[in-house]
């Protein structure tokens, strides 16, 4: 049962452009949504987050966007850098609950 | 910011052996821990919610007798994968958070082969 899903596996971009990585989740008790990103044989590291109050919320070049009555989320990078190239895994949990369920992920490439 | 230190990152074994992997919070005290796999091209998939000085609450279809959860201190959880066989070669990652819904904390991740 997949209550999260990101759907496109890969992503490529030019530097300096714009990444948008989307996430849709299916439970609606998902309260808490956050990004993470992961590098090749290490674990995932914390990016985002956002609560289910608020529909956007922004840390310097990344911004996510929660639209809780279509079940979506989104991750916008800009401008992309190189560096950014990594799986970005969006994930979701109950309110006060770290139950946290996982997408599949999606590979961010940035060319330079 | 908290670390979490997760060993062995891979191993290799033969079928009918048992593998233990240890996942410790090295700066900070976690009463819970999760242990999650991941298979080729899947999501990472939680498998139990590790309880200091409790049993661990496994996910549905997660086999409680093979996989076996021990969190000994508020800083350690071991995952032992028991009479392991090649389905289970998979990558194991463990996380452990501050507080209630809190961002986790990763480890390094443990790549299990089993032949």
């Amino acid at each position: 049962d997949q209550q999260v899903k990101q759907n496109s596996p890969s992503l490529s971009v030019q530097e300096g452009r714009i990444s948008i990585l989307n996430c849709d989740y299916t439970n609606s008790m998902f309260d808490y949504f956050l990004w993470y990103k992961k590098y090749p044989a290490e674990g995932p590291t914390f990016l985002i987050s956002i609560s289910s109050i608020k529909d956007k919320n922004e840390d310097g070049r990344f911004t996510v966007f929660l639209n809780k009555s279509a079940k979506h989320l989104s991750l916008h990078i800009v401008p992309s850098q190189p560096g950014d190239s990594a799986v970005y895994f969006c994930a979701a949990s109950p309110y006060n609950n770290n139950d946290m369920r996982f997408g599949a992920g999606t590979r961010l490439t940035v060319k330079p | 910011g908290a670390v979490v230190s997760q060993h062995p990152s891979w191993v290799i074994c033969k079928s009918g052996t048992s593998v233990k992997i240890e996942c410790r919070s090295l700066d900070f005290q976690a009463t819970t821990m999760f242990w999650y796999r991941q298979f080729p091209k899947q999501s990472l998939m939680l498998m139990a919610t590790s309880n200091e000085g409790s049993k661990a609450t496994y996910e549905q279809g997660v086999e409680k007798d093979k996989f076996l959860i021990n969190h000994a201190s508020l800083t350690l959880s071991t995952l032992t994968v028991t009479s392991a066989h090649p389905e289970d070669s998979s990558f194991y990652i463990c996380s452990a958070a501050i507080g209630v819904n809190e961002k986790l904390f990763f480890g390094s991740g443990t790549q299990l082969s089993v032949l």
